[in-house]
C-alpha cells in the first residue's frame, strides 16, 4: 500500500497567482490510479482530476495534473477567488482501494 | 447528475452502533456504480470505509472490516452503513460517494457529522 504525502500543508497565495500542489507516493504508482479533489468548507468534495491528468466534467482548464515518477502535481494556473479550498490527492489499489493524502489548504494571502 | 444525501443520528454512545443512510437521486442505484462511504476527521484526514455494488458485492477497508457492514435498499434507492463497537476515534464527518469506475469517486454527499460520546 502506497502512502501519499501532500505538501505544503498550507499554501498562501493571491488571486491571479499560480498554485503548485504536490503529492508524493512512497511506492511507484501509475497515474491511472491517481485523482485530485477539491473540498470547500461545509461542501461535498469535488472530483477535479482523474487518471493523473484528466479533468473531470466541468472543471476549468486552469486546473491541470502532471506526474513525474512518484511525484504528482496539481497546478492551478491563475487562481480565482473560488479556488481557495482544501485539496486532496487519492490513490487506488486493489487491496486498500482508496487512500488519500492528508490535504493541502490553499488560503488567500 | 447523481446527488447523494447522508442521514442518521448525529450522536452515538461509545460501544454502540453507528448507522447512516445515503439517499441517491438523479440515477438508479442499480445502474452499475460502486457506492462508497468515506469519513473525514482531523486526526486521520480522509479514510475510505467501504463500498457496495448493486450485485451485492462489498469491499471494506481492512482496518475497519471487522466492525463494518454495508447494505442496499433498491426499492428506496439508498444504501446504508453500520459500524459497531464505536469509540471516540470514530467521531468524523461521514460522506457517501459514488464511483463510475476508473479508480475515482465521481460524486460525493455533503457529509454528516457523527460524534461518539456518552
Amino acid at each position: 500500500e502506497s502512502v501519499l504525502t501532500q505538501s505544503p500543508g498550507t499554501l498562501s497565495l493571491s488571486p491571479g497567482e499560480r498554485a503548485t500542489l504536490s503529492c508524493r507516493a512512497t511506492q511507484t504508482v501509475s497515474s491511472t490510479f491517481l485523482a485530485w479533489y477539491q473540498q470547500k468548507r461545509g461542501q461535498a468534495p469535488r472530483l477535479l482530476i482523474w487518471g493523473g491528468s484528466n479533468r473531470a466534467t466541468g472543471i476549468p482548464d486552469r486546473f491541470s495534473g502532471t506526474e513525474s515518477g512518484t511525484d504528482f502535481t496539481l497546478t492551478i494556473s491563475r487562481l480565482e477567488p473560488e479556488d481557495f479550498a482544501v485539496y486532496y490527492c487519492q490513490h487506488y489499489d486493489t487491496s486498500a482501494k482508496y487512500t488519500f493524502g492528508q490535504g493541502t489548504k490553499l488560503e488567500i494571502k | 447528475q447523481v446527488q447523494l444525501k447522508e442521514s442518521g443520528p448525529g450522536l452515538v454512545k461509545p460501544s454502540g452502533t453507528l448507522s447512516l443512510t445515503c439517499a441517491v437521486s438523479g440515477d438508479s442505484i442499480s445502474n452499475g456504480h460502486w457506492w462508497s462511504w468515506v469519513r473525514r476527521s482531523p486526526e486521520k484526514g480522509l479514510e475510505w470505509i467501504g463500498e457496495i455494488h448493486h450485485s451485492g458485492r462489498t469491499n471494506y477497508n481492512p482496518t475497519l472490516k471487522s466492525r463494518v457492514a454495508m447494505s442496499m435498499d433498491k426499492s428506496k434507492n439508498q444504501f446504508s452503513l453500520q459500524m459497531t463497537s464505536v469509540t471516540a476515534a470514530d467521531t468524523a464527518v461521514y460522506h457517501c460517494a459514488a464511483s463510475s469506475g476508473w479508480f475515482r469517486l465521481d460524486y460525493w454527499g455533503q457529509g454528516a457529522l457523527v460524534t461518539v460520546s456518552a
